[in-house]
């Protein structure tokens, strides 16, 4: 089942703070966030796992409520090459049956 | 270290024709997934294989497309017969675990219209 995503999309001036939101209906076990800009492929940003472990490599932070199923991706002072679609991305806990969410569509202006 | 590559990046076909994509993961990565991404939607699986063998299927139409993975590295992924709602970005995606949620990693994608 697809996981939902809030905004659907946003709308930021330079340096200004955006929330993106994730959640399921069903148990999670990991979740993914990428980007894509457009006419590009998904880049990986961020996983986090459940039990706290987080793996990432950008200067973005995220959170993982496991009781609510939930998880925000927090980009701060956003810069332009910021913009881009944010889509989450779930798992069944054993790397398998991967669905990604519909995506939030950022817009980060001069 | 080489990306994940795919080929061809465009192709135009008719409805009823059948097209192959191509896609190589990088070196040494175990699993191998290929999405269908129509445009101002997420990618959707259509098939993970581990290794050669295939993991999730599920929501691969079986009655036009098939894909495989020859030797565990490179993958092809064929349409016949193509229908016009096939108009999309083919991604190929590699892992380099195994059983583990970890980072994927994407081609550039192949961007099929069917007219």
């Amino acid at each position: 089942q697809q996981p939902v995503q809030s905004p659907q999309a946003v709308i930021l001036r330079e340096g200004e703070d955006a929330v993106i939101n994730c959640s399921s209906s069903k148990a999670l076990y990991s979740v993914h966030w990428y980007r894509q800009k457009h006419g590009e492929a998904p880049v990986f940003l961020m996983i986090l796992l459940k039990g706290g472990e987080q793996k990432g490599h950008e200067k973005i932070s995220a959170s993982f409520n496991e009781k609510k199923q939930q998880s925000s991706l927090y980009l701060t002072a956003s810069q332009l090459s910021y913009s881009g679609t944010y889509f989450c991305g779930t798992e069944n806990g054993y790397g398998q049956n991967f669905v990604f969410g519909p995506g939030t569509r950022l817009s980060v202006l001069p | 270290e080489a990306g994940v590559a795919q080929s061809p990046r465009y192709k135009i076909i008719e409805k009823r024709q059948s097209v192959a994509f191509w896609c190589n993961p990088i070196s040494g990565h175990a699993t191998l997934y290929w999405y269908q991404q129509i445009l101002g939607q997420g990618p959707k699986l259509l098939i993970q294989f581990q290794n050669n063998g295939v993991v999730d299927d599920s929501q691969l139409p079986k009655d036009r497309f098939s894909a495989e993975r020859l030797k565990g590295v490179d993958s092809t992924l064929k349409i016949q017969p193509a229908k016009l709602e096939d108009s999309a970005v083919y991604l190929c995606a590699s892992s380099p675990r195994v059983g583990l949620p970890y980072e994927q990693y994407f081609g550039p994608g192949t961007r099929l219209t069917v007219t």
